[in-house]
Order: structure tokens, then sequence, then C-alpha cells
């Protein structure tokens, strides 16, 4: 069946540092990919998205590009802040049979230092 | 209201105690879904509602879990028979439905109800 997996964490980094935190989906189809970030206290709301091969979702610094061939989608972001500091979802939805899946990953936690 | 909304925010029940979780969507998303995230976890897939058509209810841990949902709107999550396992952070989420069926888009997440059975 369809599925995602995240790296695990928690990832610590200093202020300033290149983030990437892994990503890779299993799906029959052409399935939609997000992150979503969760920040200390607060719901769950979307970060980025990309619905096709080759395109790339980018919001707040973070970008994360749909690669079909590899059947990933990691995110990136060059300088991370203080701020940044929260968990990252990564998730997919998809249509197999007529039945609509929308699974994410396990979340991995970001922590960066000033 | 811009969001979706969710109550109680918190409850504390007793073990053995049946409990009611109530989601209201977004106006006019017709898909509509319920996820429990136990602490420092991810999320768990509950149930899934998409306009009429019969609910996803394969990831309803056991039969002590059921969801209802008037229409388009309003749904409710029920505990029966409360467990300490149960204890986690209920989340609703609802999104649109592309007319072709297409469905690729953004689920909008209210607050949560945080759930602590004693």
């Amino acid at each position: 069946g369809d599925s995602v997996t995240q790296m695990e964490g928690p990832v610590t980094l200093s202020e300033e540092a290149f983030l990437t935190i892994n990503c890779t989906y299993t799906a029959t189809g052409y399935p939609s990919l997000f992150w979503y970030v969760q920040y200390p206290g607060e719901g769950l709301q979307l970060l980025l998205k990309a619905t096709k091969a080759d395109d790339k979702g980018s919001n707040k610094g973070f970008e994360a590009t749909y690669r079909k061939e590899t059947t990933s989608f990691h995110l990136e972001k060059g300088s991370v802040q203080v701020s940044d500091s929260a968990v990252y979802f990564c998730a997919l939805s998809s249509t197999t049979s007529g039945t609509y899946k929308y699974i994410f990953g396990t979340g991995t936690r970001l922590k960066v230092l000033a | 209201g811009a969001g979706v909304s969710q109550s109680p925010s918190n409850k504390v029940t007793e073990k053995g105690k049946d409990v009611e979780l109530r989601c209201d969507p977004i106006s006019g998303h017709t898909a509509l879904y319920w996820y429990r995230q136990r602490l420092g976890q991810g999320l768990e897939f509950l149930i899934y509602f998409q306009g009429n058509s019969a609910p996803d209810k394969s990831g309803l841990p056991s039969d002590r879990f059921s969801a209802e949902r008037t229409g388009e709107s309003v749904s409710t999550l029920t505990i029966q028979r409360t467990q300490q396992e149960d204890s986690a952070v209920y989340l609703c989420a609802s999104s649109l439905v592309g007319r072709a069926g297409g469905l690729r888009e953004t689920q909008y997440f209210g607050p949560g109800t945080r759930l602590l059975v004693l």
C-alpha cells in the first residue's frame, strides 16, 4: 500500500545551518506531496506542496522538489532560524482504485539553537 | 469562522466513561478527516468522510471508536468505555474536493482536542 517514510529526529542544528529532512514515498499512480509543520503549541499547517513530478514547492525559505525517479520529496532550507524549530510532517494524497488516501509520515522534530 | 474548530479543547475523563468530540469544518469543505496524535508521535489516521459516500473507517483502532457526520457539516467522534491508551490529541481536518474527483487538496487542521483518560 501507499506509504511515507521520513527521517527520524530529532534534528538539532545551529542557526544559519543548512537543513535537509528526507522524505520518500511509495504510491501507485501520481500522488500529490505535502510538507506540514507543527510549531510548539500550535496546530498543523501546510508549509508547501507539489502536485506533479518535477514541481518545486516553496514557502518561508523552505523548498522541496517532487522527484518521481527517486520517489522523494526532501525538505530543504539554506539557513535555518530559531523560529523554524517545530515538527515537520511529510504527506501524500492519492487515489487508488477509487479509494482516496491521505498519508502522513511520523514527523521529524527540528530544534534550532541560537 | 474562517477555520476548522474543535471542541472541547481539553477533556479529562475517567477510565470507562464515554466521550464525544466535535469538529466544525470549514464551510463548503466536503471532505473531513479525524486523526489521533499520541505524545511525541506522528498522525494516526482514524476516519475519513467524503460527501455522501460511505466513510472510510479503516483507521479506527477498535469498535469503541465511532464517528458521524451530518451532511457536509459537523462531525462527532465518540469513544466508548475510554481506556488510558486513548489519551492523545484528536485532530480534525477538512478539505475541498475537486470537481473531477481529484483529491489533491490541502488539509486545514483544527486546534485539536487533548484527551486525558485517568
